[in-house]
């Protein structure tokens, strides 16, 4: 069986401080995918990054990074920086390669502080 | 319009109203889905669509009913809910079976509340 866990259920911090929020997975699939996407206070999901279990390579793009780590089955999201219009709510997601059947995590609620 | 649409973005209904929920997207994808978001729960999968075809019903009551006339439109037909069903109902869609461009896509929602 899929599962996403966030334990974060909500995390505040001031603006400029950074942030990690965590995602741990489990899977008995070797091919899959692990997604970040963002739900601000308007309510669409916006898609950030994807990831396939075959690239374990860390990602960056301008403040945000992606550290994926098989060993620990987890795949870190953390914001560099924060700014106000970071606060939302981010869901971590897994998919097995061939279904369609996403499993969402419950979601990590973020707010900056000016 | 680019993306995924969704209309209305709000509705409000009585309980004994019939309403429709519509999707669009302008992707190019081939698979469409229907997701509820209630207030402290993860996002439940609802109605997967390939091909205009459903696919996957995941145990949804009879009271929601889907429909697919193409591959860039997606209906969710809604009859005697109940305020239970008060929820954010997101679409998305994806383009399947290209080994590794499954990506979903989500509109802005539909925040409906059942009184």
């Amino acid at each position: 069986a899929q599962k996403v866990t966030q334990a974060q259920t909500e995390i505040s911090v001031v603006e400029k401080e950074d942030v990690t929020l965590d995602c741990v997975y489990e899977t008995r699939d070797t091919t899959y995918y692990l997604f970040w996407y963002k739900q601000p206070p308007s309510g669409e999901l916006v898609f950030l990054i994807r990831r396939n279990s075959f690239d374990e390579q860390n990602e960056i793009s301008g403040r945000y990074s992606w550290n994926f780590q098989k060993s620990t089955s987890s795949f870190n999201f953390t914001i560099t920086a924060s700014q106000v219009v970071d606060s939302a709510v981010y869901f971590c997601a897994l998919l097995y390669r061939g279904y369609q059947k996403v499993t969402f995590g419950t979601g990590t609620k973020l707010q900056v502080i000016p | 319009e680019t993306g995924v649409t969704q209309t209305p973005r709000h509705l409000v209904m009585g309980m004994t109203n019939k309403k429709s929920l519509k999707c669009e997207q302008h992707l190019g994808h081939n698979a469409m889905y229907w997701y509820k978001q209630s207030a402290k729960k993860p996002l439940e999968l609802m109605f997967v669509y390939n091909f205009k075809e459903q696919t996957e019903n995941n145990s949804v009551p009879s009271r929601f009913s889907p429909e697919c006339p193409n591959s860039s439109h997606l209906f969710l037909h809604l009859h005697t809910l109940q305020p239970e069903d008060s929820a954010l109902y997101l679409c998305a869609s994806s383009q399947p079976g290209t080994g590794g461009e499954e990506t979903q896509y989500f509109g802005p929602g539909t925040r409906l509340l059942v009184l």
